[in-house]
């Protein structure tokens, strides 16, 4: 079945410092994946999407690409602020797996100051 | 104009009772999604509604489990007789148009169930 694998947490970074968060994805067909952002005490809120392969997503100078060839859509930001701190979700969404959405476990995020 | 609410946002259950949970979704969203969500995982999907038709409830873990949606707009999750595993964070989504596949989701708060 259509699943996702995202690197686990939590992440701890300086404030300025380069995020990657890798997502991995096994899905029949062309999934849309997505990253959706969970801020403390929010619920989660869409950060990016891409629909096909080689797009790119890209929201508050967050971006992801899909890879078909490597079925991947890391999550990458050059310079991160202490207000990303927040948990990031990635996940898919495939005519295969009918209306689902399938999510990741998450990937808790600090950023320090 | 407003977001998902969900009501009500804490429940505490004693183990055999019944509970319901209420989404209002984003007026004149078509699309309306369940999802559980485990302490420390990702939601899990549960159900899926296209107006006030239960299109998806493969997600749904047990028949102690139903969801209604009957005038196409607020839905109601019921859990009947809880067990402590049913202790998890439930949250309501819904999305615009039945493109759901490509469509954002804008997620609610969630209630978060205890079951004693």
């Amino acid at each position: 079945g259509n699943s996702v694998t995202q690197m686990e947490g939590p992440v701890t970074l300086s404030e300025e410092a380069f995020l990657t968060i890798n997502c991995t994805y096994t899905a029949t067909g062309y999934p849309s994946l997505f990253w959706y952002v969970q801020y403390p005490g929010e619920g989660l809120q869409l950060l990016l999407k891409a629909t096909k392969a080689d797009d790119k997503g890209s929201n508050k100078g967050f971006e992801a690409t899909y890879r078909k060839e490597t079925t991947s859509f890391h999550l990458e930001k050059g310079s991160v602020q202490v207000s990303d701190s927040a948990v990031y979700f990635c996940a898919l969404s495939a005519l295969t797996g009918g209306f689902k959405t399938i999510f990741g476990a998450g990937t808790r995020l600090f950023v320090k100051a | 104009g407003a977001g998902v609410s969900q009501s009500p946002r804490y429940k505490v259950a004693k183990r055999g009772q019944d509970v319901a949970l209420r989404c209002d979704p984003i007026s004149g969203h078509v699309s309306l999604f369940w999802y559980q969500q485990a302490l420390g995982q990702g939601p899990e999907f549960l159900t899926y509604f296209q107006n006030e038709a239960q299109l998806d409830k493969s997600g749904l873990p047990s028949d102690r489990f139903f969801a209604e949606r009957p005038e196409g707009s607020v839905s109601t999750l019921k859990i009947q007789r809880t067990q402590q595993e049913d202790s998890a964070v439930y949250l309501c989504a819904s999305s615009l148009t039945t493109s759901g596949r490509q469509e954002t989701q804008y997620f609610g708060p969630g209630t978060r169930l205890l079951v004693l």
